[in-house]
């Protein structure tokens, strides 16, 4: 079975440093991965994907991720971290089984703290 | 577009009381979802279709019904409510192309928060 695990439940950072979001995950074929934000009492948002072809991926509002094969990795990051950037952060991973109706495995969540 | 629209945003139900959470998506996607969140934990798929008219199980249907009668609407049925089923309840919907099956994206809804008590 497929899995996504962040291994923060809460990341903190100062304005302006950079920030990463930890995800592993464990698939037993090719990944799909996903970034999902949260903002509070709002749905998912979707930030960005890893498919195929290049390990870094740039996504909305200046975030990238870089996609790690040997390590089973997809960090989130941004090089400057904004305020309005505290959230709620989700990856996901897409279930390739066939039955499966293309669903998203979600890991736990990581709160991204940015304090000025 | 308003993308993917759930109402009610907040319910509070009664031990055994039904209800119906409305998901209706205007993207013309042939994909449609429905997660529930709990505290502290991520989304996991309760029901989802792949078209009018199809429907199959996720991974935590007990207790869940849906219909897709057509391919903008996909209502979520609780027939008899239990405190377990308080959660915030999303709808996603994404457009599944054959040609490239694992490209697609979803897009969620605002979300539905439900109390069982």
């Amino acid at each position: 079975a497929q899995s996504v695990a962040q291994p923060e439940d809460q990341v903190n950072v100062a304005e302006g440093n950079p920030l990463t979001v930890k995800c592993t995950y464990s698939v037993s074929g090719n990944p799909y991965l996903f970034w999902y934000v949260q903002y509070p009492n709002r749905g998912l948002q979707f930030l960005l994907k890893y498919i195929t072809g290049d390990n870094l991926v740039k996504g909305s509002y200046g975030f990238e991720a870089e996609f790690n094969k040997s390590q089973t990795s997809f960090h989130l990051k941004k090089p400057s971290a904004l305020v309005s950037d505290s959230a709620l952060y989700f990856c996901a991973v897409r279930d390739m089984r066939n039955n499966a109706g293309n669903m998203l495995t979600f890991g736990g969540g990581t709160r991204l703290m940015v304090k000025p | 577009n308003a993308g993917v629209t759930q109402t009610p945003k907040f319910r509070i139900l009664k031990i055994g009381q039904s209800m119906t959470l409305q998901c209706t998506q205007d993207m013309n996607h042939n994909y449609m979802y429905w997660y529930r969140q709990d505290p502290g934990m991520g989304l996991k798929l309760i029901y989802y279709s792949v078209g009018a008219g199809i429907t199959d199980k996720g991974e935590v249907p007990n207790g869940y019904n849906v219909s897709r009668s057509t391919t903008e609407d996909f209502p979520l049925r609780l027939e008899l409510a239990a405190p377990s089923q308080t959660s915030v309840y999303f709808c996603a919907s994404s457009y599944l192309d054959l040609a490239a099956p694992t490209t697609d994206t979803q897009y969620f809804g605002p979300g539905t928060r439900l109390t069982v008590l």
